[in-house]
């Protein structure tokens, strides 16, 4: 059964770029594990971000950008606004099924 | 305009079935490449995939409980149900429904529905 890992947290300043990445167990993140970055802030529902790696969705600020790096998906967000402050997750397809990744808290400070 | 919303129990007992019901509007589940999926968040985790049915009655589980879970559609009344069975204290989640498309898994979700698990 895959494991999805992600930073627990990280830390940021307003204006500045960060860069959070997504694991698998199986070993490489390739696009056909189809990766999408989720954001989720407290007490509300996690919102989409990006899907099939790197596509931003209408309501997706272009400050935040998906790639794939170093065998990991990755979400970066350059500019970083105050309001980005917030729990991050990935998703990968591996496997026949839909698997979350640990979340990032994202503390922008 | 795309909405799902959850419903069912706030409180189960022990070793009994919870029964959810997802209710959507906006798009249909006769549209091939749709579907939709359940996810759980216990309190301050992360998320879990449980289950996606899809437009054509293909079923998809989480590997790790698939023993416990059915997930059933009715397109007439544009609702999606789950039952798990065994609840268990640690099953204690707010459990969301949301949108599925293989291109754009999971693009809305309905508000979640947290079901505490307690004799």
């Amino acid at each position: 059964q895959t494991v999805v890992t992600q930073e627990p947290s990280l830390t940021v300043s307003p204006g500045g770029t960060v860069t959070l990445t997504c694991a698998s167990s199986t070993g490489a993140v390739t696009s056909g594990y189809y990766p999408n970055w989720f954001q989720q802030k407290p007490g509300q529902a996690p919102r989409a971000l990006i899907y099939s790696t790197s596509n931003r969705h209408s309501w997706t600020p272009a400050r935040f950008s998906g790639s794939l790096l170093g065998g990991k998906a990755a979400l970066t967000l350059s500019g970083v606004q105050p309001e980005d402050e917030a729990e991050y997750y990935c998703l990968l397809y591996s496997g026949g099924a839909q698997v979350f990744g640990g979340g990032t808290k994202l503390t922008v400070l | 305009q795309i909405t799902l919303k959850e419903s069912g129990p706030t409180l189960v007992k022990p070793t009994q079935t919870l029964t959810l019901t997802c209710t959507f509007s906006g798009f249909s589940l006769t549209t091939g490449g749709v579907g939709v999926g359940w996810i759980r968040q216990p309190p301050g985790k992360a998320l879990e995939w449980l289950a996606l049915i899809y437009w054509d009655d293909d079923k998809r589980y989480s590997p790790s409980l698939k023993s416990r879970l059915t997930v059933t559609k009715d397109t007439s009344k544009k609702q999606v149900v789950l039952t798990m069975t065994n609840m268990n204290p640690v099953d204690t989640a707010t459990y969301y429904c949301a949108s599925y498309t293989g291109t754009t898994p999971f693009l809305y979700w309905g508000q979640g529905t947290l079901v505490t698990v307690s004799s």
